[in-house]
């Protein structure tokens, strides 16, 4: 069955920078697209980044345009954030996920890593 | 960016009752809509994807409809597993958005 597991999240100060990383399972990861979304407590989803299944095309939030850079390895089956500059405002819970194919939108969702950026 | 508005923001009902929810496009998203649940402390779930198609294991119960900048998201019979927040999200674009959401409550 598809599994998304995240890791990487923890207490980081503001101003400083952080590296997530999701490891999928049960599907063949190079040909879905993938994405990031966070959560803050007691809020809302908000939609962070995307990547396309090649890795060709990403998308971003503009919250996070020049501070976040999402890629992906398919060799390693591993998709990544890399997120500088943090603020105490990127505090949330962050969810990999997966794009599905044929007119889907996320599919399939990881359990989420919590990223606590400190002042 | 398209915006996402769903109404109401809480729902208190009965079990057994009539459920809809309503969310709009600030601009025309075409069916380019899904919808998610989500319990306290877990990961969405996605419902309905394309507006109106039921995702495969999710209980009849649930429907979707609309096009354009109008949907609603209906369960016919409100069951216990039922209570929980509700998200729309158009995909038509980039950056993806959600709408606030709605949490569904006992009454």
């Amino acid at each position: 069955q598809v599994q998304l597991v995240e890791s990487g999240g923890g207490v980081v100060q503001s101003g400083r920078s952080l590296r997530l990383s999701c490891a999928p399972s049960g599907f063949t990861f190079s040909t879905y697209g993938m994405h990031w979304v966070r959560q803050a407590a007691g809020k809302g989803l908000e939609w962070v980044t995307g990547i396309s299944y090649d890795g060709s095309n990403k998308y971003y939030a503009e919250f996070v345009k020049g501070r976040f850079t999402i890629s992906r390895d398919n060799s390693k089956n591993t998709l990544y954030v890399q997120m500088n500059s943090l603020r105490a405002e990127d505090t949330a819970v962050y969810y990999c996920a997966r794009e599905g194919t044929s007119g889907y939108s996320i599919d399939y969702w990881g359990q989420g890593t919590l990223v606590t950026v400190s002042s | 960016d398209i915006q996402m508005t769903q109404s109401p923001s809480t729902l208190s009902a009965s079990l057994g009752d009539r459920v809809t929810i309503t969310c709009r496009a600030s601009q025309s998203i075409s069916s380019w809509l899904a919808w998610y649940q989500q319990k306290p402390g877990k990961a969405p779930y996605l419902l309905i994807y394309k507006a109106s198609n039921l995702e495969s294991g999710v209980p009849s119960r649930f429907s979707g409809s609309g096009s354009g900048t109008e949907f609603t998201l209906t369960i016919s019979s409100l069951e216990p597993d039922d209570f929980a927040t509700y998200y729309c999200q158009q995909y038509a674009s980039y950056p993806w958005t959600f709408g606030q959401g709605t949490k569904v409550e006992i009454k």
